[in-house]
């Protein structure tokens, strides 16, 4: 199994841009989610879903957008980038949403907006 | 969930044990105390945890006061590579929680 994949590791985006970062996860969790990771700061939930369809907002949702249309594949969208959006962001998988000890987290995308 | 407080920082020196503290007196019957590390800037990885009882496993040992109110991570023989963030999460097990990290405390392991 690879686990959790995320792609791209690295990107640089100017302000207004749009794009969007891909997360894949091949152990059929039905929960996904996306955190942000700021410097010196912990990590702040974005959007999760509970299965293919279904989404829903964290802490910190604005600016996001997410879509569930497969098990495997977890988008977050970018839809016109702000500097505050420079971060690093991590997709997490696991088979129970909430449950802590079920959840695996991917490599991290590191984001500059300029 | 309830909120907890850990130091920002602690060293250990490498071979020792590392005691990693957590206080949560705001937590709730039903939550459990989770630990979490990150290793530079990698995904977070799970550590262990419990809800009442002291739990050990390959990794560390987990020792949570009789009242809740606070719980310590050990690793009991700590390495170069235990050197990362540790988060202290309190959260409810299962069902649909939107789960936060802190900013943990940062464990450098000296030789």
């Amino acid at each position: 199994n690879a686990g959790v994949t995320q792609t791209p590791k690295f990107q640089v985006l100017k302000t207004g841009q749009s794009m969007t970062l891909q997360c894949a996860q091949d152990m059929n969790h039905e929960y996904m989610s996306w955190y942000r990771q700021d410097p010196g700061m912990g990590l702040r939930l974005i959007h999760y879903s509970v299965g293919a369809g279904i989404t829903d907002q964290g802490e910190v949702p604005n600016g996001y957008n997410v879509s569930r249309s497969t098990t495997e594949d977890f988008p977050l969208r970018l839809l016109s980038a702000a500097p505050s959006q420079t971060s690093v962001y991590f997709c997490a998988s696991g088979y129970i949403a909430g449950v802590l000890d079920e959840q695996f987290f991917g490599p991290g995308t590191r984001l500059t907006v300029l | 969930d309830a909120k907890t407080t850990q130091p920002p920082s602690m060293d250990c020196a490498e071979g020792r044990a590392a005691n990693l503290p957590c206080n949560h007196s705001t937590i709730s019957g039903n939550e459990y105390v989770y630990w979490y590390r990150q290793i530079h800037s990698q995904g977070p990885q799970y550590i262990i945890h419990g809800l009442k009882n002291n739990e050990t496993n390959e990794m560390a040992s987990l020792i949570i006061t009789e009242d809740r109110k606070s719980s310590t991570l050990i690793l009991p023989h700590a390495t170069l590579r235990d050197t990362a963030v540790y988060y202290c999460i309190v959260s409810y097990s299962g069902g649909y929680q939107k789960v936060t990290f802190g900013t943990g405390t940062k464990l450098q392991v000296i030789p």
